[in-house]
């Protein structure tokens, strides 16, 4: 199994919809997360952190769930500038080295 | 910029040939990250650096790889005997703490080798 694992798309959306990623890890000891932003030919951007107890900034709801070992990105209200790949971030191994997933693609349509 | 940058941007090598990638990091970071991104993959740990101490170099491909930051501040990631297979864009990120916090990323490397 991979350290990380994300469901790679592409998630086809209407603007307006409600979009939901997961992403699995299987270090139990990892205990930061974050979601980063990644646009076509573009360097990843930070998103947001996910601590134990979520986090939210506006439209976007990031959630931990420990027991089962993932965590999720929320996307209300979807916008057509919300169309990118979206990386998920543990750290992991010994030295908390941040381990990426492969990316999920949204792509929101008029 | 207060940003991250890298250079070149854009860099061509025939197979064979040795490379030379810049990293700059944002003033201060103390930690800094080489990555190697295939398309349509996410990025792929290389090396890792605490100030001037590279810690973990548990992901670069061989001994062809080669990464360096002597004064703790700008780093190099040397190819030698470039290959196709290392064609890809190489990331170089910073982050204020050690690992486990926020990362930085510069704008990358796309290197292709013919």
């Amino acid at each position: 199994r991979k350290e990380v694992e994300q469901d790679p798309g592409p998630f086809n959306v209407p603007e307006g919809a409600t979009v939901a990623f997961n992403c699995t890890y299987s270090n139990s000891a990892s205990q930061s997360f974050f979601w980063y932003r990644q646009d076509c030919r573009k360097e990843p951007k930070l998103l947001m952190s996910v601590y134990s107890s979520g986090n939210e900034d506006g439209r976007f709801t990031a959630q931990l769930n420990r027991a089962s070992q993932y965590i999720s990105l929320l996307i209300r209200d979807s916008k057509l500038s919300d169309s990118a790949t979206y990386l998920c971030v543990v750290p992991s191994g010994g030295s908390y080295i941040p381990t990426f997933g492969r990316g999920t693609s949204l792509i929101v349509h008029p | 910029g207060a940003g991250v940058s890298q250079s070149p941007r854009y860099k061509v090598a025939k197979r064979g040939q040795d490379v030379a990638l810049r990293c700059d990091p944002i003033s201060g970071h103390v930690s800094l990250f080489w990555y190697q991104q295939a398309l349509g993959q996410g990025p792929e740990f290389l090396t890792y650096f605490q100030n001037e101490a590279q810690l973990d170099k548990s992901g670069l491909p061989s001994d062809r790889f080669f990464a360096e930051r002597p004064e703790g501040s700008v780093s190099t990631l040397k190819i030698q005997r470039t290959q196709q297979e290392d064609s890809a864009v190489y990331l170089c990120a910073s982050s204020f703490q050690t690992p486990g916090g926020e990362q930085y990323f510069g704008p990358g490397t796309r290197l292709t080798v013919t």
